[in-house]
């Protein structure tokens, strides 16, 4: 019962390099999200998905895009990396609704250098 | 605009000891709200959630919390820390404006546990 598998755990990327974080979930949700956290700071939301075909900004999605390939699969592209990039990044995803708790994956550590 | 705080970035308690995590939200109607828990290097797991009806809310690991309208607060409880309690803690808020699903969330506490 693996949930929401996130790829890869850990990446170094230079300063302007490209880079897609891959997530996929196998217990049929409708919503998927991609969150950013930094020490101190929470978790921000970068993008969601309320449902296949949609996607929509978060609190923070300069720099980013995202891709919602299937129903299955949310993946969080950086066009160009920044050092302010330098995170870890989280994907969840729930049942499409205000009052459904997401599942999180156990996220990718990306530095950038 | 909405919002979630946690006043304590960083509490450490005895084992055996109780805790009390603190929790409010600015939102002018009845929220939904969450608190998950996370261990180093992992992600996020649901502790429990209250939406409406008792304002207790039971969850797993033998946490508790308690909705109080009056305070804007959804304090997170436990009568006796274990070792393994140690993680940092997220208390979240949902069900805001026309964005279904998403979430806020506080900035999270620190739980160190002492032996």
């Amino acid at each position: 019962n693996a949930g929401v598998t996130q790829t890869p755990k850990f990446q170094v990327l230079k300063t302007g390099q490209s880079m897609t974080l891959q997530c996929a979930q196998d217990m049929n949700h409708n919503s998927m999200y991609w969150y950013r956290q930094d020490p101190g700071m929470g978790l921000r939301l970068i993008y969601y998905s309320a449902s296949e075909g949609t996607t929509d900004k978060g609190e923070v999605p300069n720099g980013y895009n995202v891709s919602r390939l299937n129903k299955r699969e949310f993946s969080l592209r950086l066009e160009s990396a920044a050092p302010s990039q330098t995170s870890v990044y989280f994907c969840a995803s729930s049942v499409q609704g205000p009052n459904q708790p997401q599942h999180f994956g156990d996220g990718t550590r990306l530095s950038i250098l | 605009a909405q919002s979630v705080t946690q006043p304590d970035i960083h509490i450490t308690v005895s084992e055996g000891a109780s805790l009390e995590l603190r929790c409010n939200y600015s939102y002018g109607a009845t929220p939904y709200l969450f608190w998950y828990v996370q261990s180093p290097g992992q992600g996020l797991q649901l502790l429990l959630k209250y939406f409406s009806g008792d304002t207790l809310v039971q969850g797993i690991k033998g946490f508790e919390a308690e909705f109080k309208r009056s305070q804007s607060s959804f304090n997170l409880r436990k009568p006796s820390v274990h070792w393994s309690d140690a993680a940092e803690y997220f208390c979240a808020v949902g069900g805001l404006g026309g964005s279904q699903g998403n979430l806020i969330f506080g900035k999270g506490t620190k739980l160190s546990v002492k032996p």
